[in-house]
């Protein structure tokens, strides 16, 4: 049951580069999508998120680009900092978020080579 | 930024023994959740608790599991009889109102070993 996918398992990126951070997602009820990001021996924290109504939502240097008709979603990070490198996950809710409960992928570590 | 507290960090236990996963969530959240990650895979949701009862809960959230609210601050996770595969690493989360106002706070988790 993968209604949320991140079929890469890591990335490497150079500092100062771009990173694309791809997910996918097979149930069309979900309705809003969020990024998270995890240190070792934390908890997941908020990055940034989109609505189903959006194509796209900017926060500094963060973009979640979202393509309905593909049930696609990206996070670019531009520029790449060291302090990025961390497991990302990408997360579905249905609802327009209102009932809370996150469907998660299966993360993608990000390393940010130096 | 506020926190979202779990105790213990770790918690080893025998197989068929209860463990209680304490959380302490922000104080004035509205909303709490336990969700949790089986090493190399994904966060999965367990439950979801509002107004002291359960709003939701997973396939995995079966008769062995419980969650209660005792005190107004601490929102416990009551697993009864343990299995091997209940090891993970277990979340709590609280969020003032809903997702799309409000950010989703999470612990840094209880590692939970079984043997």
């Amino acid at each position: 049951d993968q209604q949320v996918k991140q079929n890469s398992p890591s990335l490497s990126v150079q500092e100062g580069r771009i990173s694309i951070l791809n997910c996918d997602y097979t149930n069309s009820m979900f309705d809003y999508f969020l990024w998270y990001k995890k240190y070792p021996a934390e908890g997941p924290t908020f990055l940034i998120s989109i609505s189903s109504i959006k194509d796209k939502n900017e926060d500094g240097r963060f973009t979640v680009f979202l393509n309905k008709s593909a049930k696609h979603l990206s996070l670019h990070i531009v520029p790449s900092q060291p302090g990025d490198s961390a497991v990302y996950f990408c997360a579905a809710s249905e609802g327009g978020g209102a009932t809370n409960k996150l469907i998660f992928g299966t993360g993608t570590l990000l390393a940010v080579q130096p | 930024e506020p926190e979202v507290t779990q105790t213990p960090s770790h918690q080893v236990t025998q197989m068929g023994q209860e463990v209680i996963l304490r959380c302490v969530p922000i104080s004035n959240h509205l909303y709490f959740y336990w969700y949790r990650q089986i090493l190399g895979q994904k966060v999965e949701f367990l439950v979801s608790f509002y107004n002291n009862e359960i709003s939701e809960k997973s396939e995995i959230f079966d008769d062995q599991f419980s969650v209660e609210r005792p005190d107004g601050s601490n929102f416990t996770l009551k697993i009864r009889s343990t299995k091997l595969e209940d090891s993970a690493m277990y979340f709590c989360a609280s969020i003032l109102g809903h997702l799309t106002d409000e950010k989703l706070f999470f612990g840094s988790g209880t590692q939970l070993s079984v043997l």
